[in-house]
């Protein structure tokens, strides 16, 4: 059963950059059927879900609009694990953040991790 | 930019009751890419239902999604007390964008 974890520190300082990591277990993530993909929930609760951006194996990317120019994705096949970086941060990016797997056969995000809490402060 | 539009943004309803969500896309949009989520207080998304009326693996069949062009429709017919949660549809694509979420409370 393919499982999702995301890694990284809860706290960042405004300014600094936040760097999360997302490790897939039970299952290949050099596979073409999927892109790996980050979301989040921004605090406080209230306000929805927000995609950030997607990476394929090969390191292809697709980025939100609204962060592209503070965003980096990377994917690491060695370690089966994909990455984000995002600089500048605000408290506006205080956020849930999660990692998924973006099934585009069946058009959904259809794997889930459990989600790591980031504060900026 | 297609804008997903949800409502009611709260629905209050008992368990047994029937539960009707709405979808509304700012454009006319594919039905193979548009999805519902449920997340439960404290747990990550969970995929519902795909292509407007698939349902995802192991989503009982209380969950039926409808809809095409600009409006999709979630029900669940029967509320059970785990149905309770935040509900969101999706438009799948290169840039994915998500409707605002229906809040469902129990009555």
């Amino acid at each position: 059963q393919l499982q999702l974890q995301e890694s990284g520190p809860g706290l960042v300082k405004p300014s600094e950059t936040l760097s999360l990591s997302c490790t897939v277990s039970g299952g290949p993530i050099n596979s073409t059927s999927y892109y790996w993909g980050w979301i989040r929930i921004r605090q406080p609760p209230g306000k929805g879900l927000e995609w950030i951006g997607s990476i394929y194996y090969n390191g292809g990317t697709f980025y939100s609009p609204s962060l592209k120019s503070r965003l980096t994705l990377s994917v690491d096949t060695s370690k089966n694990q994909f990455s984000l970086r995002l600089s500048s941060v605000t408290a506006a990016d205080t956020a849930v953040y999660y990692c998924a797997r973006q099934n585009w056969i069946i058009a959904g995000l259809d794997v889930w991790g459990q989600g790591t809490t980031v504060t900026v402060s | 930019e297609i804008v997903l539009t949800q409502s009611p943004g709260t629905l209050s309803l008992s368990p047994g009751e029937r539960a009707t969500l709405s979808c509304r896309a700012s454009q006319s949009v594919s039905t193979s890419y548009l999805a519902w989520y449920q997340q439960r207080r404290g747990q990550a998304p969970r995929l519902l239902i795909y292509g407007a009326s698939s349902r995802a693996t192991a989503i009982p069949d209380r969950f039926s999604g409808s809809g095409s062009g600009t409006d999709f429709t979630l029900t669940i017919s029967r509320l059970e007390p785990d149905d309770f949660a935040v509900y969101y549809c999706q438009l799948y694509g290169s840039s994915p964008r998500f409707g605002q979420g229906t809040r469902l409370e129990i009555k």
